[in-house]
């Protein structure tokens, strides 16, 4: 069964901070890989998503995550962060082809300081 | 987007009562509706998924009997917690997987058992 860890637990940024959150998963075959946001009192949202293709995909409010296939790895980045990116941030697995289900990380809280 | 309901959004309940979450695909069908339950600090675990006109998939671990899954119609799911105890005390959340397999998040149901 795959598995996604997020090793960063809870980030502390200030604002026009650079912003690199990881994430790794364990799986050997082809899988789609997400991006989910949950902003204070909101629900989870799709920040971004990778199925085929370059393996840089962008997603809404300026984030990106870079898929590495041979580190089994999509980070997801952003070059200057707002206040208002203040959210959890998880991770998410789907073996590709099958099931629909899907593997979430522990996520990671991300706190930017004005 | 896709919009994804989710009702009551929190309830209070006496231990050894049932209670009922309803989760609704609200502008799209869906066959398929995933139940998670999110603890504090924690990532979603996923319950078990709810099939359209047939019985659920429940994960490893997670008792059938006692968290009931009903899947009526294309656009409705229901959660029923039997028996609750103060365990059971937890954020219960409903999603429905869109076109491109990404999933469309409920606001969550809040569960306090007393």
């Amino acid at each position: 069964a795959q598995s996604v860890s997020q090793h960063n637990h809870h980030v502390i940024l200030s604002e026009a901070a650079s912003l690199e959150l990881g994430c790794n998963y364990s799986y050997g075959g082809t899988v789609n890989l997400f991006w989910y946001v949950q902003y204070p009192g909101q629900h989870l949202q799709l920040l971004l998503k990778y199925f085929s293709g370059d393996p840089l995909v962008k997603g809404i409010k300026g984030f990106e995550a870079e898929f590495i296939k041979s580190k089994f790895s999509f980070n997801l980045r952003k070059p200057s962060v707002q206040w208002s990116d203040t959210a959890e941030y998880f991770c998410a697995v789907r073996v590709s082809g099958g099931y629909q289900k899907v593997t979430f990380g522990t996520g990671t809280k991300l706190q930017v300081i004005p | 987007g896709a919009v994804v309901s989710q009702h009551p959004s929190r309830v209070i309940c006496k231990s050894g009562t049932s209670v009922k979450i309803e989760c609704r695909s609200l502008d799209f069908q869906a066959t398929t509706m995933f139940w998670y339950r999110q603890f504090p600090k924690q990532s979603l675990m996923l319950m078990a998924t709810s099939n359209e006109g047939s019985k659920a998939t429940y994960e490893q671990g997670v008792e059938k009997d006692k968290f009931l899954i009903n899947h009526a119609s294309l656009t409705l799911s229901t959660l029923t917690v039997t028996s609750a105890h103060p365990e059971d005390s937890s954020f219960y959340i409903c999603s429905a997987p869109g076109p491109a397999y990404e999933q469309y998040f409920g606001p969550g149901t809040r569960l306090t058992v007393t």
